[in-house]
């Protein structure tokens, strides 16, 4: 099956900073690949997701990469506000199956004042 | 609010009880899911419902047992449960499965086990 590794664990930035995560898959079917906020008390939040016909996707402060050769995708979040502060999870979903999702093991990203 | 609810998002029990986490949708969705997210692992996919139908259990345990009486609602009924199954149980649905799309999750119930 899927395995997503996900690092850093824990990434602590300077307010104003950007941050970047960064994820690989094993399974080269995959072909959706979504990013998710959680915050304490409540449950994982869809921010920005890509599927493998696409290399990059931005909205606002926010970004995706994804190199399929490589099987990698990356986080992209610019200047980092304190609102920024929670949990990341990177996911991938294997095409054409009738799967839930398979996450990584999240990074924890805490925003410097 | 993503459109999922879960009740009760607090739940302490003993091994020998037996106890039903609930699960509802508010998104016309047709697609279910329960995950479990322990400490410092990767949220783990549990079971997932398409229209009613339960099309995937991921090797759990029989002490867990899933209900989908229809596409808006899901339960997990729980029974003779270890310790190590405390953690955070979370629901999510999507539009059906197979179509690539956003999983909305609810705010997980918080279980503890005695």
């Amino acid at each position: 099956g899927e395995n997503v590794e996900q690092h850093p664990s824990t990434l602590s930035v300077q307010e104003g900073d950007s941050a970047v995560i960064k994820c690989t898959y094993s399974d080269s079917a995959s072909n959706y690949f979504p990013w998710y906020k959680q915050e304490l008390g409540k449950g994982p939040q869809l921010i920005i997701d890509i599927r493998s016909n696409v290399g990059e996707k931005k909205d606002q402060r926010i970004a995706v990469t994804l190199n399929k050769t490589a099987k990698h995708f990356s986080l992209h979040i610019t200047e980092t506000q304190p609102e920024d502060s929670a949990v990341y999870f990177c996911a991938a979903r294997v095409g054409g199956g009738a799967d839930g999702l398979t996450f990584g093991k999240g990074t924890h990203l805490i925003i410097q004042p | 609010e993503t459109g999922v609810t879960q009740t009760p998002r607090h739940l302490v029990m003993g091994m020998t009880n037996k106890k039903s986490l609930k699960c509802e949708q508010h998104l016309g969705h047709n697609a279910m899911y329960w995950y479990k997210q322990s400490a410092k692992k990767p949220l783990e996919l549990m079971f997932v419902y398409n229209f009613k139908e339960q099309t995937e259990n991921n090797s759990v345990p029989s002490r867990f047992s899933p209900e989908c009486p229809n596409s808006s609602h899901l339960f997990l009924h729980l029974h003779t449960l270890q310790p190590e199954d405390s953690a955070l149980y979370l629901c999510a649905s999507s539009q059906e499965v197979g179509a690539a799309g956003e999983q909305y999750f609810g705010p997980g119930t918080r279980l503890t086990v005695t």
